[in-house]
């Protein structure tokens, strides 16, 4: 079965942009993985389902700024015009015939 | 709007049981596979257990397995978690999941499971 390695945390500023990575294990380079979001004291928000072509749906209400885009095991999630509610943990999810599993979480915090 | 209500959750002594409910509002909860994610206090997210839209088919992650049952009754718009023989490393916030085209699309606001003597 696949995992998924995030880094622990990444840092931007207000107004920038910032490239969160979210990478499968040598083999699972076709997997789709999904992205969710986490602010502080809250539930975990859906994002997007990605694709390993790059492909992206994003759930209802997920702002613009938010895309997605894949190159071979990579998946990444990108925040333009970073806002001070976007400082959440973030985290890729991914799944297989009988098991579902999570990456590790980035910490993204807004400078 | 999907919506999704936790209960259930509270404080068990190691080896006790507990039974998570979750129900669901605003969609079609009999079409759609549900699961079980929990956090651990400081934690990131664990995948727990899933389920078939029908029922039939269930799946737990290696940590639970013969000690949690997930189950649903698609009447009563509700999905259970039966989780048995407890231990200090199962205290988390337990969310239920909506799954959409096999991602979780809408998760509860969790309910707190603290195991403790």
């Amino acid at each position: 079965q696949p995992v998924l390695t995030q880094s622990s945390s990444a840092s931007a500023s207000p107004g920038s942009s910032v490239k969160l990575t979210c990478t499968l294990t040598s083999g699972h380079n076709t997997y789709i993985i999904a992205w969710h979001q986490q602010q502080p004291g809250k539930a975990p928000r859906y994002l997007m389902k990605l694709e390993g072509s790059g492909s992206y749906n994003k759930g209802s209400g997920v702002p613009d700024r938010f895309s997605g885009s894949s190159s071979g095991a990579d998946r990444y999630l990108t925040i333009s015009n970073l806002q001070s509610e976007d400082e959440a943990d973030y985290y890729c999810e991914t799944w297989d015939s009988n098991t579902r599993l999570f990456g590790g979480g980035t910490k993204l915090t807004v400078l | 709007e999907v919506q999704l209500l936790e209960s259930g959750g509270g404080l068990v002594q190691p080896g006790g049981s507990l039974r998570l409910s979750c129900v669901g509002s605003g969609f079609t909860f009999r079409s759609y596979g549900m699961s079980w994610v929990r956090q651990a206090p400081g934690k990131g997210l664990e995948w727990v257990s899933a389920i078939g839209s029908g029922g039939s088919s269930t799946y737990y992650a290696d940590s639970v397995k013969g000690r949690f049952t997930i189950s649903r009754d698609n009447s009563k718009n509700t999905l259970y978690l039966q989780m048995n023989s407890l231990r200090a490393e199962d205290t988390a916030i337990y969310y239920c999941a909506q799954l959409v085209a096999s991602a979780s699309d809408s998760w509860g606001q969790g309910t707190l499971v603290t195991v403790s003597s």
